[in-house]
């Protein structure tokens, strides 16, 4: 079993459509947990840290279950360019390396 | 300003040659992670250093590969007699290394091996 599962997609949804992903971790221990986007060929990009209290940015929301080890992102009114793959990433203290789910791919369209 | 810095962007190796990919972190940051990511496949830490020590090289294939951060200098991940199973986007990230912070990636480096 992957230590970081997601839905790898594709979400294809209109412009202006709401969005949510999800994302399960297996490691209790699991300390800190991001959001990245990455396009095409391109690096991962920080989008958002993740915490038990929720936290919103703009258009995007993300929400953390400790006791369901579950995050997701929310993502409000879809733009064209919110195209890309979203990494839901855990970050284990001690260990000090980012692990990274296979990705979620969504396509927005007109 | 300068990001973290990868070099070269694309290189094309043949079997049995070796590989020498650049990464120079974040001015202020001391801790450097290299990721590979196949086709179609999420990223996979490789390893973890700090200037002149590996810190965790769990990640890393047991022959072939090697990695250091010098000193002086950009950190170097090394690999010897490629083969066609390497070729990948391998990813460098610095962070400042104070636990749970934010790593910041660069651009990679898309190997080919023909």
């Amino acid at each position: 079993r992957k230590e970081v599962e997601q839905d790898p997609g594709p979400f294809n949804v209109p412009e202006g459509a709401t969005v949510a992903f999800n994302c399960t971790y297996s490691n209790s221990a699991s300390q800190s947990f991001f959001w990245y986007r990455q396009d095409c060929r391109k690096e991962p990009k920080l989008l958002m840290s993740v915490y038990s209290s929720g936290n919103e940015d703009g258009r995007f929301t993300a929400q953390l279950n400790r006791a369901s080890q579950y995050i997701s992102l929310l993502i409000r009114d879809s733009k064209l360019s919110d195209s890309a793959t979203y990494l839901c990433v855990v970050f284990r203290g001690g260990y000090n390396k980012l692990i990274f789910g296979a990705g979620t791919r969504l396509a927005v369209h007109p | 300003n300068a990001g973290v810095m990868q070099n070269p962007r694309h290189l094309v190796r043949r079997r049995g040659q070796e590989a020498r990919l650049r990464c120079s972190p974040m001015k202020g940051h001391s801790h450097v992670y290299w990721y590979r990511q196949l086709p179609e496949e999420g990223l996979k830490f490789m390893v973890y250093l700090q200037k002149e020590n590996i810190i965790d090289e769990s990640g890393m294939p047991k022959e072939r590969f090697s990695a250091e951060f010098p000193k002086e200098g950009p950190s170097i991940l090394r690999i010897q007699q490629v083969v066609r199973g390497d070729s990948a986007a391998y990813f460098c990230a610095s962070s400042t290394g104070t636990g749970g912070d934010e790593q910041y990636f660069g651009p990679g480096t898309r190997l080919t091996v023909t």
